[in-house]
């Protein structure tokens, strides 16, 4: 079993979409959740930090559930510069990445 | 404000070469570094990871090492290229619970 896990994708939404993006995990004792971002070619750029009781960024809103094992990012009003590939992140000592959902958003 | 910094940016080497890359951090103390792998459109695969001078943890067994030899400086080695090895190759710090940042990358081509 992979220790982190995300929806396979791709997503092609339109603009103005709400797109969320679930990842799971494996490690129970996990402390530290990010969001990144990865543009073609580029490398992966700190998007968010996962806060326990949920945090947003203007359109972005990040939540963490560890009963479940999993965090989410949600995108609401999607533009056209969201299309990426989005890169979840379970830290230990070994910060763990997921394989990357890519997202493209369509006029 | 913490800069990373790899080299080189670019690099094409044939099948049994030798390889070094390198990875510097500025304006941070006793970062953990990481080094990983990105084949062409896949997922980041963790190779390396360090918590100080000296220590390194592998995480795949294969034809690469790495050191650290000074605080702010790892380096990923081989001795000889596989075909395989093709691939873009990300340092990171992080910075305990602010998460990693990344350097540039290396993209290697083995021919």
């Amino acid at each position: 079993r992979k220790e982190v896990e995300q929806d396979p994708g791709p997503f092609n939404v339109p603009e103005g979409a709400t797109v969320a993006f679930n990842c799971t995990y494996s490690n129970s004792a996990s402390q530290s959740f990010f969001w990144y971002r990865q543009d073609c070619r580029k490398e992966p750029k700190l998007l968010m930090s996962v806060y326990s009781s949920g945090n947003e960024d203007g359109r972005f809103t990040a939540q963490l559930n560890r009963a479940s094992q999993y965090i989410s990012l949600l995108i609401r009003d999607s533009k056209l510069s969201d299309s990426a590939t989005y890169l979840c992140v379970v830290n230990e000592d070994d910060m763990r990445f997921g394989a990357g959902t890519r997202l493209t958003v369509k006029p | 404000s913490q800069t990373i910094h790899q080299w080189p940016a670019t690099l094409v080497q044939p099948v049994g070469s030798p390889l070094s890359l390198e990875c510097t951090v500025e304006g941070t103390s006793n970062p953990n570094l990481y080094w990983y792998r990105q084949a062409a459109g896949r997922g980041l695969q963790l190779l390396f990871y360090s918590v100080g001078i000296g220590q390194i943890s592998s995480e795949v067994p294969q034809n690469l090492s790495a050191s650290r030899p000074q605080d702010r400086q790892f380096i990923l080695s081989s001795k000889k290229l596989l075909l395989s090895d093709s691939g873009f190759y990300l340092c990171a710090w992080s910075g305990r619970d602010r998460g990693s940042f990344f350097g540039p990358g290396t993209r290697l081509t083995v021919l």
